[in-house]
């Protein structure tokens, strides 16, 4: 069974804080993709990544996908209130057609 | 571009009935997935149809069901229904750049 833990949990910081989100499994996936869902609503795509030590940037948002393609870190700069969600992580391929959804991480930034 | 249109947005339903979820995926868009989540064990894939079949399916019990018609929207079945079937069903159409999201159909069930 393919899992994905992602850490922290939870995280709650202030306005101006940088940090980190690790999402880590012990297999191999094929591509990795990050969401963010905010309460009452699904998950959006933030981004992925298909490419071992892959980095793409989207705004203060940092995302890497590991050598190994087992793990990936999202990293936000400066974070800002409207940045507050549920962060998940998305594994697919090759041993499964089905994305696989880390246990997520619920960031709150206060002003 | 329409997204992902999941209808009911909210139910709730008594144990022991049984309960149909609808979602239309994006036009174009001939694959759909169904997601149940939870608190406690986030989102948990239900199934995956393409072209009317389903492809994949998760470790749920027989009483989940699903199909795809040939528009491809998708329907959900959950049959005698659980108090721990209360979840988020969202629904997802993909393309080769991921997954987009229905808002989700929120169900308790009391």
């Amino acid at each position: 069974t393919q899992l994905l833990e992602q850490s922290p949990q939870f995280l709650s910081i202030q306005e101006g804080e940088n940090l980190t989100v690790y999402c880590n499994s012990s297999s191999v996936f094929s591509s990795l993709q990050w969401y963010r869902q905010e309460p009452g609503e699904g998950p959006v795509l933030l981004v992925t990544v298909v490419t071992g030590g892959e980095v793409k940037k989207l705004k203060r948002l940092t995302f890497q996908f590991g050598d190994a393609r087992k793990d990936s870190s999202l990293h936000i700069t400066a974070a800002q209130p409207g940045d507050t969600g549920l962060y998940l992580c998305a594994g697919g391929g090759p041993s499964t057609d089905k994305l696989i959804f880390g246990t997520g991480t619920r960031l709150q930034v206060f002003p | 571009k329409a997204g992902v249109t999941q209808t009911p947005r909210y139910l709730i339903k008594t144990r022991g009935q049984q309960v149909t979820l609808s979602c239309s995926p994006i036009s174009g868009h001939r694959s759909v997935s169904w997601y149940q989540q939870t608190p406690g064990q986030g989102l948990q894939f239900l199934f995956e149809y393409f072209s009317e079949t389903q492809r994949n399916k998760g470790n749920f019990p027989g009483r989940f069901s699903g199909r795809q018609f040939s528009n491809s929207r998708s329907e959900m079945n959950v049959s005698t229904l659980e108090l721990g079937d209360s979840a988020l069903y969202l629904c997802a159409s993909s393309s080769n750049y991921g997954y987009t999201f229905g808002s989700g159909t929120r169900l308790t069930v009391v």
